[in-house]
Order: structure tokens, then C-alpha cells, then sequence
């Protein structure tokens, strides 16, 4: 039972577009990551979230814990955003992580 | 500069056969993670260690065995692959409980069992 819910599976934009991710989840939780991988196979750590929203150049996360949603925005987006977005929460005491299916994102020029 | 590195890439195995992943880090962190990724379902733990000596089963375990005997390399046994094994293996590691500082993945082995 994947107790991560992401949404879309599948996204095509043009560039420059304003993307939205978003994820949603079934239990209450302290904090949500948000990972990227490439197509080459690569996956990388973007953010981790508590409350709020964070910010990393063209990357925005944001969080509502009370309402388990989480979203992750690209403004501007460009050809090499295109990968697979992933939002994962920590399941286990010792950090292990519950991912989502992904999100692939395609940016066309 | 990787601080994590996996061996080997890819491999490709009979069934029936015995194979070793091996994941080696840098960082001198405490907790490491397998996780396997198969398309249509997210990436799923295999296996942890949050210590040398010191593992715990993840969610598909069944099949898999893990060994850490010093604090940087954390290995992964198919004692006897079988095709439902074929899949992306990815080791992750991190500094602290619950990824507080974030999680630092491997490159990935892309193992095929024939």
C-alpha cells in the first residue's frame, strides 16, 4: 500500500511554463522530501520540508501539514528540469524513506 | 566528488546464482539504506543499518541479506537471484535519523537476472 499519492504521473510543458507537482499523503508526518531523478538514473536530494515553504532558485516547496499536501513549483521551467519528481515522507524510526510513483516532467523547447 | 559510490553499475546473473551489491561511502555516515525501484512502484527499502553491525529488515526483504562490518560499506546478498530481483538497486545514506540533513543517493546497479 503506497501511502504516497503524487499527482501528475505525467507532465509535458513548454518552456517557460510555471509547473506544479504535487503530493499528498495518508499520514500525519513530521517532514517531506522532495527528490529529483535525472534520466540518466541519478537521484538527488531537493528539499526537506516541516512547515511552510522553501526555496532554491527556480525550485519552490511548499507544505501543509494539516492537510497532508505538499507541492513543489518550477517557474520559468527549461528543458533540463526535465526528470522525474519524487516526494517521499520518513516511514521508520530510523529514516527510511516512503517515496511516491514520481511525477516524470517533460519541458519541450 | 561522490561521497557514495556503488559497484558494480550493472550486472547481469544467472538465476540460482549468488549475488553481491556492494555500497561504499565517504561520509562517515551512520545510517544507510537499499531500496530497490521497479516501474510502477516507487522506490522500496530493502534492507537499513543504522550502525556497524547494525541492520533491520525493510519492506521487501524477502530474498536479500545485508552485512556491514565497518561504517562504510554496506553490502547487499541475493543468495539466490531469481528474476523477480531484476531491478534497479539504489543505496542511499544519511547523516542523521529521519534525513534531517538530507539523504545522499548512489549512482544506482541496474542488475538483470536471467
Amino acid at each position: 500500500k503506497n501511502e504516497v499519492e503524487q499527482s501528475p504521473q505525467n507532465l509535458t510543458a513548454q518552456e517557460g511554463e510555471f509547473i506544479t507537482i504535487n503530493c499528498s499523503y495518508s499520514v500525519g508526518i513530521s517532514a517531506l522530501h522532495w527528490l529529483q531523478q535525472h534520466p540518466g538514473g541519478g537521484i538527488v536530494s531537493l528539499f526537506m520540508l516541516s512547515s511552510g515553504k522553501k526555496k532554491h532558485g527556480r525550485l519552490i516547496a511548499t507544505i501543509n501539514i494539516q492537510e497532508k499536501h505538499s507541492s513543489l513549483h518550477i517557474t520559468a521551467s527549461h528543458p533540463r528540469d526535465s526528470a522525474v519528481y519524487i516526494c517521499a515522507w520518513v516511514g521508520g524510526s530510523q529514516g527510511n524513506l516512503i517515496f511516491g510513483k514520481g511525477t516524470k516532467l517533460s519541458v519541450k523547447p | 566528488d561522490a561521497g557514495i559510490t556503488q559497484s558494480p553499475r550493472h550486472k547481469v546473473t544467472e538465476t540460482g546464482t549468488p549475488v553481491t551489491l556492494r555500497c561504499h561511502q565517504t561520509e562517515n555516515h551512520r545510517y544507510m539504506y537499499w531500496y530497490r525501484q521497479d516501474p510502477g512502484h516507487g522506490l522500496r527499502l530493502i534492507h537499513y543499518s543504522y550502525g556497524v553491525k547494525d541492520t533491520d529488515k525493510g519492506e521487501v526483504s524477502d530474498g536479500y541479506s545485508v552485512s556491514r562490518s565497518k561504517t562504510e560499506d554496506f553490502l547487499l546478498t541475493l543468495e539466490s537471484a531469481t528474476s523477480s530481483q531484476t531491478s534497479v538497486y539504489f543505496c542511499a545514506i544519511s547523516e542523521l535519523p529521519r534525513g534531517d540533513l538530507g539523504y545522499t543517493f548512489g549512482s544506482g546497479t541496474r542488475l538483470t537476472v536471467v
